[in-house]
């Protein structure tokens, strides 16, 4: 299975700040990243949707300036918190896949945990 | 929206069995799959099932059933290290996944 990276592993800032998390497939040329937030014991949420060379794709309710998405190369996506809030405090995960259909699973990075105060 | 469930938690012992559902209602269907996350870390693939019927994976066993709407992940011979969140997760139309909330399972000595 592909191989996934995150950095950091975990972030602190003060509100107000932004704070860039990366994502890189690490063995396997990604077209599509995929971008997750994790609130403590809750599931995992969809907030977008990395394409390489092109725009994201925001689910619905997910701020598309707050939360900007650079898919820059195969092997690397950004999430940029853009003035963040204690609010935005969460665990953000990324993932890639090796294909639409079949058993292609979605393999996931090790995530993110974000603290703002 | 998606909807998918499965309980909150449960509780076994030791070398036991435990059967965990989840129930789904999405817009298309391009898979489920079930996903075991530990506190803090990020989640790793346990199954997948496309079709009906029971995929066997050495201690787990994944069943779906298109018609019903439900799947349900069995582990056997429960051992400590199985202590975790277990995530349903279907695939819809737009090939995107949607999780369920998880169902913490604890093994008891």
């Amino acid at each position: 299975g592909a191989v996934v990276s995150q950095h950091p592993s975990w972030v602190i800032c003060k509100s107000g700040t932004s704070v860039k998390i990366e994502c890189r497939s690490l063995d396997f040329q990604a077209t599509t990243m995929f971008w997750y937030r994790q609130f403590p014991k809750q599931s995992l949420m969809l907030m977008a949707t990395s394409n390489e060379g092109s725009k994201a794709t925001y689910e619905q309710g997910v701020e598309k300036d707050k939360f900007l998405i650079n898919h820059a190369s195969l092997t690397l996506s950004t999430l940029t918190v853009t003035s963040a809030h204690p609010e935005d405090s969460s665990f953000y995960i990324c993932s890639v896949s090796q294909g639409a259909g079949g058993p292609n699973e979605q393999f996931f990075g090790p995530g993110t945990r974000l603290t703002v105060l | 929206g998606q909807n998918i469930d499965q309980p909150t938690e449960m509780t076994a012992t030791e070398g036991a069995i435990v059967q965990i559902n989840c129930t789904y209602q999405t817009s298309g269907f391009n898979g489920l799959f079930w996903y075991q996350q530990h506190a803090g870390e990020a989640p790793t693939f346990l199954s997948y099932n496309v079709l009906d019927g029971l995929e066997e994976k050495g201690r787990f066993s994944s069943f779906l059933s298109r018609s019903k709407g439900y799947s349900y992940l069995l582990l056997k011979e429960l051992q400590m290290k199985d202590s975790a969140s277990y995530l349903c997760a279907v695939r819809d139309g737009d090939y995107k996944l949607s999780f369920g909330a998880g169902t913490t399972v604890t093994v008891r000595a």
